[in-house]
């Protein structure tokens, strides 16, 4: 059972505009949460991250936004650039145990 | 170098035969992980060491999988008696710690192919 989904497998934005990603979970323990990105061949790589008692963070164009009622965040990206052309993946931890993964969404910025 | 270092990068090997697949983290980072992604999937977790505590092994799918580690530095993941649905790409991670603000760094990932 998948404690951590990401429903869209893939998503097209044209360069510019804004990327949504979205990330659900099951796991209301879960009090950390992160997205890392991934290139073809290379290991995730992290991108930004929040805390359960937090429902917004930003770092330039990154903005993750948490609504734990809904056990629900979303990765914003505005403005999207071809470079951001990669895998996200949402993850997400209870304390100290290892990260849980999704299985990602693949956002391809198209110019 | 600075980051996770794995190798082999790639790896075929014929079913039944046994594989090893090495990491060496960055130095310093107590923490160690071995993940795995089949194709289509997500990073699956398979097993934990911090510091010199028992390893968390809660993610080995089945006892063929073992990994061992010597103090903190250089892990190595075995997988005896391979059998093709092993096929994926197994990424090693390290941080310096765990919980609220245990960013992992990953490593470029051993890709194997049991045919």
């Amino acid at each position: 059972d998948q404690q951590v989904k990401q429903n869209s497998p893939s998503l097209s934005v044209q360069e510019g505009r804004i990327s949504i990603l979205n990330c659900d979970y099951t796991n209301s323990m879960f009090d950390y949460f992160l997205w890392y990105k991934k290139y073809p061949a290379e290991g995730p790589t992290f991108l930004i991250s929040i805390s359960s008692i937090k429902d917004k963070n930003e770092d330039g164009r990154f903005t993750v936004f948490l609504n734990k009622s809904a056990k629900h965040l979303s990765l914003h990206i505005v403005p999207s650039q071809p470079g951001d052309s990669a895998v996200y993946f949402c993850a997400a931890s209870e304390g100290n145990t290892p990260l849980v993964f999704g299985k990602g969404t693949r956002l391809s910025v198209i110019a | 170098g600075a980051g996770v270092s794995q190798s082999p990068s790639n790896k075929v090997t014929e079913k039944g035969k046994d594989v090893e697949l090495r990491c060496d983290p960055i130095s310093g980072h107590t923490a160690l992980y071995w993940y795995r992604q089949r194709l289509g999937q997500g990073l699956e977790f398979l097993i934990y060491f911090q510091g010199n505590s028992a390893p968390d092994k809660s993610g080995l799918p089945s006892d063929r999988f073992s990994a061992e580690r010597t103090g903190e530095s250089v892990s190595t993941l075995t997988i005896q008696r391979t059998q093709q649905e092993d096929s994926a790409v197994y990424l090693c991670a390290s941080s310096l710690g765990t919980g609220l603000g245990g960013e992992l760094f990953f490593g470029e990932g051993s890709r194997l192919t049991v045919l």
